[in-house]
């Protein structure tokens, strides 16, 4: 079955400092999704990037999407204690009228230190 | 508020209790899902309803049992459960289709569950 792998697991970084999470799916993926969960939450939607080589911009936060539409990055600049949380990235394939359930990647914990 | 709301927010139970978790959306979306958060794995993706029909079922076993009995409400009975059941259950819903757009996922709060 489809897989998507997601690294890093955990990212200790100061305040200030950027962060990367990469997300690589086994298929090719009709969309991806990116879900933010803080700490006792739950996933909130971030952005969906549908298009090869897409790249969208949120303030300080980057999504790029592959050209094989298989991979996809979120780059965070200049963290803020407000980020900390979980990111996952999740991956749909559109199947005859409609896409079965995303697929989710383990998610990337961001530990920000002040 | 996100718009899809979950009943109740804790539980505890023991293996032979039976209990049922409890999903609604104001968000007039045509889809539900069922997820299952642990601490080791990824989101895992229980059931799908797609206009109250069950359009997937991942392989999950029979002590948990959905019903969605219009497409604003979904639940999940419990029964005779294991220790490792033990998880954050997140329901969650969409506008399902393959345009731009659909297929995002409103999250609810989730219903933690402790089995004893």
């Amino acid at each position: 079955g489809q897989q998507v792998m997601q690294i890093p697991q955990y990212q200790h970084v100061q305040e200030g400092e950027d962060f990367t999470t990469y997300c690589n799916s086994s298929t090719t993926l009709s969309n991806i999704q990116w879900y933010k969960q803080r700490p006792g939450g739950h996933p909130v939607f971030l952005i969906q990037l549908v298009k090869s080589g897409e790249v969208k911009k949120q303030k300080r936060l980057t999504f790029q999407f592959g050209e094989a539409k298989k991979n996809s990055s979120l780059h965070i600049t200049a963290t803020q204690t407000t980020d900390v949380g979980t990111y996952f990235c999740a991956g749909a394939v559109y199947s005859g009228g409609g896409a079965d359930g995303l697929t989710f990647g383990k998610g990337t914990h961001l530990i920000i230190q002040p | 508020e996100t718009g899809v709301t979950q009943t109740p927010r804790h539980l505890v139970m023991g293996m032979t209790n039976k209990k049922s978790l409890k999903c609604e959306q104001h968000l007039g979306h045509n889809a539900m899902y069922w997820y299952k958060q642990s601490a080791k794995k990824p989101l895992e993706l229980m059931f799908v309803y797609n206009f109250k029909e069950q359009t997937e079922n991942n392989s999950v076993p029979s002590r948990f049992s959905p019903e969605c009995p219009n497409s604003s409400h979904l639940f999940l009975h419990l029964h005779t459960l294991q220790p490792e059941d033990s998880a954050l259950y997140l329901c969650a819903s969409s506008v399902r289709g393959g345009f731009s757009g659909a297929n995002v996922l409103t999250f609810g709060a989730g219903s933690r569950l402790t089995v004893l």
